[in-house]
C-alpha cells in the first residue's frame, strides 16, 4: 500500500492483560520502526527492523515488550501484562532506501 | 544530552503571516538528516520536509522551508502565509546516518504547538 497501515486505532486493556498492535509498512519499504508517544510530546524509540531482522532493540523494555516482522505478514508489537504507564500512542514508521520516514496514524493504547 | 531541542512550547501567528519554529540539534556524526513533522489534533504524523547534512541548499516544500545553519546546528522550520489548517504540533527530528548505523532511529524534540488565528 501507499501508506503505513496500523491496527487497531484504539485499544483498551485492563492492567495485566496482553495488547497486540499491527503495522503494515508501505509496500517496498524494508525498514520498520516502532515509537511510543507519551503525553503528546515525548517520543520514545522502541525497535527497528530491516526486513524481518531486528536491527536495533535498545529501546524495548524486553521483559514485557516484543516485536516481530515476519515475511508476508504485518509487523506486530506485543505487550504482555500491560501496566498503566504503557498507555500511549504507538506509532509504526517505514522507510525505503531513501531518506523519508513515513508514519502510520498510530494506535492509541489505554490501560485501565 | 538532548539530541533535539525545541525551545518554543507554543507559538501564535496570524493567518497569512510567516512563522519560524526553532530547532537545534546535537550530534558528532558528520552524516545526518533533519526532519520536520506535523501532528494535528487528530494524531497522525505528517512528514513535511527533510534536510541532509551535506545538502548545500536549504530544503523547500511548498510553503515550508528549512533554514539550515550547520555551524550553529540549527534547523528552523519556516511556514510562509500561515493558514488556519496549520494549527498543530510540530516536531523536529534527526537521524544519524554514520557510525555504522545505516538505519538510524529518529530523535525527536518535544514539539511546538502552533496556533494560527484569523
Amino acid at each position: 500500500g501507499e501508506e503505513v497501515a496500523q491496527t487497531p486505532k484504539h485499544l483498551v486493556r485492563g492492567e495485566g492483560q496482553k495488547a497486540k498492535l499491527y503495522c503494515a509498512p508501505i509496500k517496498g519499504h524494508s525498514y520498520v520502526f516502532w515509537y511510543q508517544q507519551v503525553l503528546k510530546n515525548e517520543f520514545k524509540f522502541l525497535i527497528s527492523f530491516q526486513n524481518e531482522n531486528v536491527f536495533d532493540e535498545t529501546g524495548m523494555p524486553k521483559e514485557r515488550f516484543s516485536a516481530k516482522c515476519l515475511p508476508n505478514s504485518p509487523c506486530s508489537l506485543e505487550i504482555q501484562a500491560t501496566k498503566l504507564e504503557d498507555s500511549a500512542v504507538y506509532f509504526c514508521a517505514s522507510r525505503s532506501s531513501g531518506n523519508t520516514i513515513y508514519f502510520g496514524e498510530g494506535s492509541w493504547l489505554t490501560v485501565v | 544530552a538532548q539530541k533535539i531541542t525545541q525551545t518554543q512550547p507554543g507559538m501564535f501567528v496570524q493567518e497569512k503571516e510567516a512563522v519560524t519554529l526553532d530547532c537545534t540539534y546535537d550530534t558528532s556524526d558528520p552524516s545526518y538528516g533533519l526532519f520536520w513533522y506535523k501532528q494535528p489534533s487528530s494524531g497522525e504524523m505528517i512528514f513535511l520536509i527533510y534536510q541532509g547534512s551535506y545538502d548545500q541548499q536549504n530544503a523547500t516544500e511548498g510553503r515550508y522551508s528549512l533554514n539550515f545553519q550547520k555551524a550553529r546546528k540549527s534547523a528552523n522550520l519556516v511556514i510562509s502565509a500561515s493558514q488556519l489548517g496549520d494549527s498543530a504540533m510540530y516536531f523536529c527530528a534527526m537521524r544519524e546516518v554514520g557510525g555504522g548505523s545505516t538505519l538510524g532511529r529518529l530523535y525527536f524534540g518535544r514539539g511546538t504547538q502552533l496556533t494560527v488565528w484569523p
